[in-house]
């Protein structure tokens, strides 16, 4: 069974860079799916942050691309994402996920963690 | 952009049918695949459909999904109520540069 799991501080300053990391069990990153992160500020919808694949593709939601850096360690078989210039607005639960491929269904999600923004 | 636009709620009956719509911006909505999740609270997205119309294992087959090219809209069908299918649904497609897109969600009422 594939397991996510993300890290990361649950407080970060305005500002500053968020930082999250999603570690991978029971599957190798190395597989040909992509490796993505959602958010879900409370109480709103799911919004795609970005994707990439062990290669290094990588593919940004437009409106977050200039803020946006998704990473990959295949020795740690681990992902990450980094958001710079962080405001209340990126407060949110963040998940990771993996994708297929194809038709870039997610069939695994981690639990996500609250990433809460505020000084 | 490229963006799915889904009804904010629905409510039905159990036992009732229930069909929630995610209309596409632009393009065709039946070039990509569309898929569906359903978001109890608290918890992390599972999917129901994917792929257009295809049910993952486990899910029972009163989940069914359609595409409709005439109004560039999927939708999710939901057959045989049950208090328990109370949940928010998203459906997500991806546009034509292969950037993911999610609808704004459906929240579904069973009373």
């Amino acid at each position: 069974q594939v397991q996510l799991q993300e890290s990361g501080p649950g407080l970060v300053k305005p500002s500053e860079t968020l930082s999250l990391t999603c570690t991978v069990s029971s599957y190798s990153i190395r597989s040909d799916y992509y490796w993505g992160w959602i958010r879900q500020p409370p109480g709103k919808g799911l919004e795609w942050i970005g994707s990439i694949f062990h290669r290094g593709n990588t593919y940004y939601n437009p409106s977050l691309r200039t803020r946006v850096t998704i990473s990959v360690d295949t020795s740690k078989n681990q992902f990450s994402v980094k958001l710079s210039s962080v405001t209340a607005a990126d407060t949110a639960v963040y998940y990771c996920a993996r994708e297929d491929s194809g038709s870039y269904q997610i069939d695994y999600w981690g639990q996500g963690t609250l990433v809460t923004v505020s000084s | 952009n490229f963006m799915l636009t889904q009804p904010h709620s629905v409510s039905e009956s159990p036992g009732k049918t229930v069909t929630i719509s995610c209309t596409g911006s632009s393009g065709s909505i039946a070039s990509n695949f569309v898929q569906w999740y359903q978001q109890r609270p608290g918890s992390a997205p599972t999917t129901v459909i994917y792929e257009d119309n295809q049910r993952p294992s486990g899910v029972p087959d009163r989940f069914s999904g359609s595409i409709d090219s005439s109004s560039n809209s999927a939708s999710l069908t939901i057959s045989g109520l049950k208090t328990e299918d109370e949940a928010d649904y998203y459906c997500q497609s991806y546009d034509s540069s292969n950037h993911r897109v999610f609808g704004g969600g459906t929240k579904l009422t069973v009373l």
